[in-house]
């Protein structure tokens, strides 16, 4: 029964590798997002999508690109990865982009060593 | 863009106490402000929010009070508990639908028994 869900919850890896992460919600919202938040539990928002589009790119990087199959999944595919990626990553959602309150998954620990 | 500052960013207080957790934010057209608490290796989760047709708002041991004259917002938790130790994150987003939610620094709050 759990609303936003993501895989996996802990990730360690080597420089260069190429990984993914999935997500899932099962709310029938029609807006997901990316999170990133670091070391210093700074949240910073990656991307949005609604309905399959993307709304919000917020500069980052073009090793990282979302991939919304459907409006219940957002997954994040990362290339090349470097030892800045390191960090908690969020995905959550929302009703639609009008509806503010926002739903995170449990997050996935990201270590790049 | 919005930019959203927090104080302090760390606050001890004794079990029983009260604590009050500050926000400024820069962009008048704002309209939406949460506050998210996380606990230790949790996900981020709603516990009060206001928007700016509305000056205060209360639930239980939980208030928040919104200046937009003075753009900023303050969380208020009354009769402090152990449960409350956590980091604390105020946000805020603009009118338009696909604006984001641009959070502050956290405030790492920590009961005193």
């Amino acid at each position: 029964d759990t609303a936003v869900s993501q895989t996996p919850k802990y990730l360690v890896t080597q420089m260069g590798n190429d990984k993914s992460i999935k997500c899932e919600q099962n709310l029938g919202h029609d807006t997901m997002y990316w999170y990133k938040q670091d070391s210093k539990k700074f949240l910073k928002i990656m991307f949005s999508y609604n309905n399959k589009e993307l709304i919000i790119n917020e500069t980052v990087p073009n090793r990282f690109s979302p991939k919304s199959p459907d409006k219940a999944h957002l997954n994040l595919h990362i290339n090349s990865l470097e030892l800045g990626d390191s960090a908690v990553y969020f995905c959550a959602s929302s009703q639609d982009m009008a509806q503010e309150t926002q739903y995170f998954g449990p997050g996935t620990r990201l270590l790049v060593l | 863009g919005e930019n959203v500052e927090q104080h302090p960013s760390t606050l001890s207080v004794q079990e029983g106490d009260s604590a009050v957790i500050k926000c400024t934010y820069s962009d008048s057209a704002s309209n939406y402000f949460p506050w998210y608490k996380q606990e230790l290796g949790k996900r981020p989760q709603l516990i009060i929010d206001i928007r700016s047709n509305v000056g205060e708002k209360k639930d239980q041991r939980i208030a928040v009070t919104l200046n937009k004259t003075a753009k900023h917002f303050s969380l208020h938790i009354t009769e402090t508990q152990p449960e409350d130790s956590a980091v604390y994150f105020c946000a805020a987003k603009g009118n338009f639908g696909n604006e984001k939610l641009t959070f502050g620094t956290g405030t790492r709050l920590t009961i005193i028994p």
